[in-house]
């Protein structure tokens, strides 16, 4: 089954300790994306990839790391989460000459 | 800077037919997709306008005005599973990709 999947689902944690949320695709797309939602703003990218060792500033990247060292994975990573960034996240994927973007399940995460 | 706007909500009856409106001002336009999002949900992909003109998919279609910087998503013959949220989002130059703050529609009985 062609999925984006997350881990973890649900996070709760401490100011200051690093945590990753890792995602991964098994639709080979060469475009990945981190997203955050929160109430009254929709959705903001993160970062995006468009292929491996590409990564990509996107609107509200501050605070947050991504890699991308295959394909098919590009985790998120927060060295030193803080309140603000308590959210639900979403990770997603598409083929590069497509426009259909194929979303995970969503993290979310509460740093106390 | 670049941005998009759409209603915060909009609520129909059953059967009815009902538009999103979307307005955006962004460099380097790609195209404008839409997305649905159930309450807790990941979002999901409905359709997507490159030029201007209407896209039919069953009973959602969507519309795009590139010199108007205007699009649209009609529902029609609304269903209660169509409660949702609706996001537009619009893919420019840099592969950056906005979305819209979304609009929730309430449908009653």
């Amino acid at each position: 089954e062609a999925q984006v999947t997350q881990n973890p689902r649900y996070l709760i944690t401490v100011t200051g300790k690093k945590l990753t949320v890792t995602c991964s695709q098994n639709m080979n797309h060469e475009y990945m994306s981190w997203y955050r939602q929160d109430p009254g703003l929709g959705l903001r990218q993160i970062y995006y990839s468009m292929n491996v060792e590409v990564t990509d500033k996107g609107d509200v990247p501050e605070g947050y790391k991504v890699s991308r060292k295959e394909k098919r994975n590009f985790p998120l990573i927060l060295e030193s989460p803080s309140p603000n960034q308590t959210s639900l996240y979403f990770c997603a994927s598409k083929s590069l000459n497509l426009d259909t973007q194929y979303f995970g399940p969503g993290t979310r995460l509460t740093v106390l | 800077g670049q941005s998009l706007e759409q209603p915060s909500e909009v609520t129909a009856v059953e059967g009815a037919i009902v538009q999103i409106n979307c307005t955006y001002q962004t460099s380097g336009f790609y195209g404008l997709s839409w997305y649905q999002q159930h309450d807790g949900g990941a979002p999901t992909f409905l359709s997507y306008n490159a030029l201007d003109g209407l896209e039919e998919t069953g009973r959602f279609s969507s519309f795009l005005s590139r010199s108007d910087s205007y699009g649209y998503l009609l529902l029609q013959e609304l269903q209660m599973k169509d409660s949702a949220s609706y996001f537009c989002a619009v893919g420019g130059a840099t592969n950056k990709l906005i979305f819209g703050t979304g609009t929730l529609l309430a449908v009653q009985p």
